[in-house]
C-alpha cells in the first residue's frame, strides 16, 4: 500500500517552455501532497503543500506565478514549471499525506532539464 | 524555521562496518520518521517512531527515538552495499521537517 506515482520521471524542455508534472496517489486518499525540489546529495527542499480543493501554500522564496500547483482531487496534484528557464533545472519530488497518519509517502521523483 | 540536523553529512565506510547517524533538534516532535533514498528515486520510508525512548528494529538497523522527543539515532550493524544512499530523517509535529540529510556510500 502507500504507493504514490509521478510522470514524467524526466523531461527535457528548452527555455521558455511550460512543464507540466503530475503525482497520483494510487491506493489511498491523499488529502495532502507535497512538492520538493532537491539537489545532488543534499535534503529536500520543501516548495509548497497543498490540500485537495483548496489553493497551495508556497514556502518563502517560491514563486507561486511560476510554479503553479493545483490539487484537484484527492490522487492527483499537478505542477507546472511555466517559462522554464535553466536554473528550473532540479530533481522534482512530490510526497502524499493521508488524513490523521504522519508519515509521507513519495513519489520516484522527475528529472527535469532546460535546455 | 525548525531545523533537523543529521551527522555526519558525508559517510564512507568498507563493507561489514557498524555506523551511527544522528539527527538533532532543539524542538520536540510528535513522531519522527527516517527515510533512505537511492540515486535518482524518491525517499522510502523505513520507520516512524512516536515514543520518547522507542527503539525499533528493522533487520539491521537499529532506531531510537530520544526520551525527549527531540532526537534520533539510526545504527547500521554490518553494513552493505545495498545500504548506499542518502539517508534523511524527518520530524512532524503540525508541519513535517527534514534533516540535513547524511551519504552513505558502504564500499565493496
Amino acid at each position: 500500500g502507500a504507493v504514490v506515482s509521478q510522470h514524467p520521471s524526466w523531461v527535457i524542455c528548452k527555455s521558455g517552455t511550460s512543464v507540466k508534472i503530475e503525482c497520483r496517489s494510487l491506493d489511498f486518499q491523499a488529502t495532502t501532497m507535497f512538492w520538493y525540489r532537491q539537489f545532488p546529495k543534499q535534503s529536500l527542499m520543501l516548495m509548497a503543500t497543498s490540500n485537495e480543493g483548496s489553493k497551495a501554500t508556497y514556502e518563502q522564496g517560491v514563486e507561486k506565478d511560476k510554479f503553479l500547483i493545483n490539487h484537484a482531487s484527492l490522487t492527483l496534484s499537478t505542477l507546472t514549471v511555466t517559462s522554464a528557464h535553466p536554473e528550473d533545472s532540479s530533481f522534482y519530488i512530490c510526497s502524499a499525506q493521508d488524513r490523521g497518519y504522519y508519515e509521507q509517502y513519495f513519489g520516484p521523483g522527475t528529472r527535469l532539464t532546460v535546455t | 524555521t525548525q531545523l533537523l540536523e543529521q551527522s555526519p553529512q558525508f559517510l564512507s565506510i568498507q563493507e561489514g562496518e557498524n555506523l551511527t547517524v544522528y539527527c538533532n533538534s532543539s524542538s520536540v516532535f510528535s513522531s519522527l520518521q527516517w527515510y533512505r533514498q537511492e540515486p535518482g528515486e524518491g525517499p522510502v520510508l523505513l520507520v516512524t517512531v512516536v515514543t520518547g525512548g522507542e527503539v525499533k528494529k528493522l533487520k539491521r538497523l537499529t532506531f531510537q527515538f530520544g526520551d525527549a522527543r527531540k532526537d534520533s539515532s539510526l545504527h547500521i550493524t554490518a553494513a552493505q552495499p545495498g545500504d548506499t544512499g542518502l539517508y534523511l530523517c524527518a520530524g512532524a509535529d503540525n508541519q513535517f521537517y527534514f534533516g540535513t540529510g547524511t551519504s552513505l556510500t558502504v564500499i565493496p
